[in-house]
Order: C-alpha cells, then sequence, then structure tokens
C-alpha cells in the first residue's frame, strides 16, 4: 500500500509571507496525525483528526497556524504569517483505529522541511 | 506531563558489537510504548509497541522490553544498515488521547 505523502519536502519562505503543508494519508486511515520537530528537540504533537473533525488540537502553538482536513481525506497545516521559530520538519501520520495489544503503530510521512527567513 | 528522556544521545560501535538505548518515562497511566527508527530526511519508520511491564518483542537483531519506568532497545550483532536515530515515544491513557510524546532519540552509528 501506498505509505504517507507529504508536499513539498522542502519550503524557504520569508517571516510574514504564509505557507500551505499537505499530507495524504494512507487510503482508508480514518486518524491524521500532524507532528512538527524544531532544531535540537524533540518531534512534538500538533494536532489529531479522526475523518473530518479535529479530535485533540492541543499542542497547536497559536492562532498563526490552521489545519483542516476536508472530506476526511488529505490534511492542510497553513501557517500565516510565518515566524522564523515556526522553522522545523513539520510530520504527518495516520493510523486506523488504534488497538491495545497490536503490535501496531503511526505511520508517518517523509516531513516537509519548513525554513522561514 | 508526559516526558520521555532516552541515552545515551550518541552511540558509536564497531560491527557485531552489541548494545542497548535506554528510554526512562513518566506517564500519567501508559497506554503503549513505541519504538521507532529514523532515517536522515525520512520520517519514523515504526519498530515496535510494548504495553505492559514485562513485555518484550523481537525484530531481526532488535529486541525491546518494558518495565514500569524505562524501556530498553538491545540490538545484538549489529551491521552498518542499522545506523539510524532511534526514537521511542509514549502513549498515555486517557479517553480521546492518541498523542505520542517522544523522546530526542539515539544516534547509533555502526562502524564497518
Amino acid at each position: 500500500e501506498a505509505g504517507v505523502t507529504q508536499f513539498p519536502s522542502h519550503s524557504v519562505i520569508e517571516k510574514g509571507q504564509t505557507v500551505t503543508l499537505r499530507c495524504d494519508p494512507i487510503s482508508g486511515h480514518d486518524n491524521l496525525y500532524w507532528y512538527r520537530r524544531v532544531m535540537g528537540k524533540e518531534i512534538k504533537f500538533l494536532l489529531h483528526f479522526v475523518k473530518e473533525s479535529k479530535q485533540d488540537e492541543s499542542g497547536m502553538p497559536n492562532n498563526r497556524f490552521l489545519a483542516e482536513r476536508t472530506g476526511g481525506t488529505y490534511s492542510t497545516l497553513k501557517v500565516q504569517p510565518a515566524e522564523l521559530e515556526d522553522s522545523g520538519v513539520y510530520f504527518c501520520a495516520s493510523s486506523q483505529d488504534f488497538r491495545v495489544g497490536s503490535n501496531y503503530g503511526y505511520t508517518f510521512g517523509s516531513g516537509t522541511r519548513l525554513t522561514v527567513v | 506531563e508526559d516526558q520521555v528522556t532516552q541515552s545515551p544521545e550518541a552511540l558509536r560501535l564497531q560491527e557485531g558489537e552489541s548494545s542497548s538505548l535506554n528510554c526512562s518515562y513518566t506517564v500519567s497511566g501508559l497506554r503503549g510504548l513505541f519504538w521507532y527508527r529514523q532515517d536522515p530526511g525520512k520520517g519514523p519508520e515504526f519498530l515496535f509497541t510494548l504495553y505492559s511491564a514485562g513485555e518484550e518483542k523481537e525484530k531481526e537483531r532488535l529486541k525491546a522490553t518494558l518495565t514500569k519506568k524505562e524501556s530498553f532497545l538491545h540490538i545484538t550483532a549489529p551491521k552498518p544498515e542499522d545506523s539510524a536515530t532511534y526514537l521511542c515515544a509514549v502513549q498515555a491513557r486517557q479517553v480521546g488521547n492518541e498523542k505520542l510524546t517522544f523522546g530526542t532519540g539515539t544516534r547509533l552509528t555502526i562502524i564497518p
């Protein structure tokens, strides 16, 4: 099966501009997650969609970040306006319903490296 | 707040030299502990999920174990292709929560 696809793979934008990242989850996966890794830090959770609904957005840093998942398929993460501290690698992951006891994990995409200059 | 600490930050081994990576965690009720492998420029690749103390899982040269406070990833007779960053993450047992809390990883280098 095709994996989680993210694009662009790299983006360089100027401070104050807008950037939109896209994630295509594995087909049939209702759960979609966004994570971010800033330089030298651990990967941190941003938010979780179940189909088109936001289940948990406790990790979103501020209102400059807007995530959408229209129709419960692909998702976009928009940063507007971008600030220098938004630089990092943004990962998307997807999963079927998680079942405790299974050897099951979340499938991650390769990420989008965002550089704000 | 859930927390994950991985050690060492970096580890260099000769090919065939076995060792262990450590993941210490604090979490408000553990639902699962996850191990991932990450290669440069790629996303994390799933290895194992552990759920309860005493559990062990194996895959090729890797074996993951779990206690109530930490997890170990044992690597036996590693090969150069095992070089990668190994990430540990925990998930708390809370209704509606599927957030993973990650550690900063251990960068493993296997020297031929």
